[in-house]
């Protein structure tokens, strides 16, 4: 199975700045995604990151506010722009297997925003 | 379209009795199925899959589902919960080849009381 590693872990942030998340996978997977989890809720989709090209957003996202990259198959960030307290939500970084479309997790990034 | 619907927010139970997490989709395709655990303050854990083998699927930690096409339900057992059980479980549709169409269910908070 794919090991997913994000950074930072948790970081607590003024309003007005921005914070990029990175993701690293170890294996080629076959799709990454943009996940958001805001205080005990389910998750969200941000957006697909596809390699070498813009990525897809989801209805309520927008590229503005939620800039991703994904330049080889194994790396992709997402920058959370112009932060304000509602931003305030754990992002996760996602990776599905080619076969069976098992999704493989990162521990998330737990950002708070002052 | 897909939906998922976790018949209930929360669960408690004694340590050492079963656990029933209830589960039903909407789907209109042949769906993937999956139950992913995430324990306080970390990442989402694959629990167990179906893709389309066997209908009663086994996890890790003693876990299984049943996949039930007539009722349209995934709902997740235990025999007997043990204190490392407590954690929100989420139920996950998929369509086989979009794995962009992933959807979660709102999640299921499960205690257990010693």
């Amino acid at each position: 199975s794919a090991v997913i590693s994000q950074k930072p872990s948790r970081d607590i942030c003024q309003r007005g700045t921005s914070l990029t998340i990175q993701c690293q996978v170890d294996s080629q997977v076959t799709m990454m995604f943009w996940y958001r989890q805001q205080p005990g809720q389910s998750l969200t989709l941000i957006a697909t990151a596809n390699q070498g090209s813009e990525a897809t957003y989801e209805s309520g996202f927008v590229i503005d506010k939620f800039p991703i990259s994904r330049p080889n198959l194994t790396f992709s960030t997402l920058t959370v722009s112009n932060m304000s307290p509602e931003d305030s939500s754990i992002y996760l970084c996602s990776g599905s297997a080619a076969n069976t479309g098992e999704l493989f997790f990162g521990e998330g990034s737990r950002l708070t925003v002052l | 379209a897909q939906s998922v619907t976790q018949l209930d927010s929360h669960v408690s139970v004694s340590e050492g009795t079963p656990v029933l997490l209830r589960c039903n989709y909407s789907s209109s395709y042949s769906p993937s199925l999956f139950w992913y655990v995430q324990h306080p303050n970390k990442g989402l854990q694959l629990l167990l899959k179906y893709t389309s083998a066997a209908t009663l699927v086994k996890g890790i930690n003693g876990f299984e589902a049943e996949f039930k096409k007539s009722e349209t339900s995934f709902h997740l057992t235990k025999p007997s919960a043990h204190m490392s059980d407590a954690a929100e479980y989420f139920c996950v549709v998929s369509p086989k080849t979009s794995y962009d169409k992933v959807i979660f269910g709102p999640g299921t908070s499960l205690s257990v009381i010693p």
